[in-house]
């Protein structure tokens, strides 16, 4: 059984700060990973996807890598703003979807 | 801790008919929804988002009379796929807000329809 972890579960930091949060799963035997963000109240918003032959993406000043041998993911965000105050999901696509619990980010301004 | 309950997980059906998808949340009451759609080697993508008692909102570019939602229920919401074809054949997924602040977030274990 496909289980993902995410720490920390929360995060607080100042404004301009690089944000890192970390992902791991349990099952190398992965199709993609995906990173998400959800507002309270919303739906999840898709951030970035990461295919299993690929070790990483890149958007705007979001990167994700992914180390599938040893079961890991990590989102950075560089120079964080108060906008980016979400909680971020990461999933992974194996015969099913599974998720991460989350972590909530707080940027200070 | 709570739990999206999400049936059926995999479903494989004719072009033209129509499948029902449920979506329920066990020991909590959701007043908010979200249906999500992911297509093979792409991102989930929200359809819509069910509101307990009042029509459900659709992202742009979703069909709202192929795509049936009902929330009738704080426990209960569904997805009706009308009239299948090839094209709908998806995973759709289904999410519970925990909170009236919408401080968590559930998902449903994910249903896999095939339409032939």
């Amino acid at each position: 059984k496909q289980e993902v972890t995410q720490i920390p579960a929360a995060l607080s930091v100042p404004e301009g700060e690089n944000l890192v949060l970390n992902c791991s799963f349990t099952d190398s035997a992965i199709y993609n990973l995906q990173w998400f963000r959800q507002d309270p109240g919303k739906g999840l918003t898709s951030l970035l996807l990461i295919q299993s032959s690929q070790r990483e993406q890149t958007s705007g000043r979001l990167n994700a890598s992914l180390d599938k041998s040893s079961g890991r993911s990590t989102l950075y965000i560089a120079a964080s703003q108060p906008g980016d105050s979400a909680t971020y999901l990461c999933a992974v696509t194996d015969y099913k979807l599974s998720f991460g619990a989350g972590t909530t980010v707080t940027v200070r301004a | 801790g709570a739990v999206v309950s999400q049936h059926p997980s995999r479903v494989i059906c004719k072009s033209g008919t129509s499948v029902k998808i449920e979506c329920r949340s066990l020991d909590f009451q959701a007043t908010t929804m979200f249906w999500y759609r992911q297509f093979p080697k792409q991102s989930l993508m929200l359809m819509a988002t069910s509101n307990e008692g009042s029509k459900a909102t659709y992202e742009q570019g979703v069909e709202k009379d192929k795509f049936l939602i009902n929330h009738a229920s704080l426990t209960l919401s569904t997805l009706t796929v009308t009239s299948a074809h090839p094209e709908d054949s998806s995973f759709y997924i289904c999410s519970a807000i925990l909170g009236t602040g919408g401080e968590k977030l559930f998902f449903g274990s994910g249903t896999q329809l095939s339409v032939l």
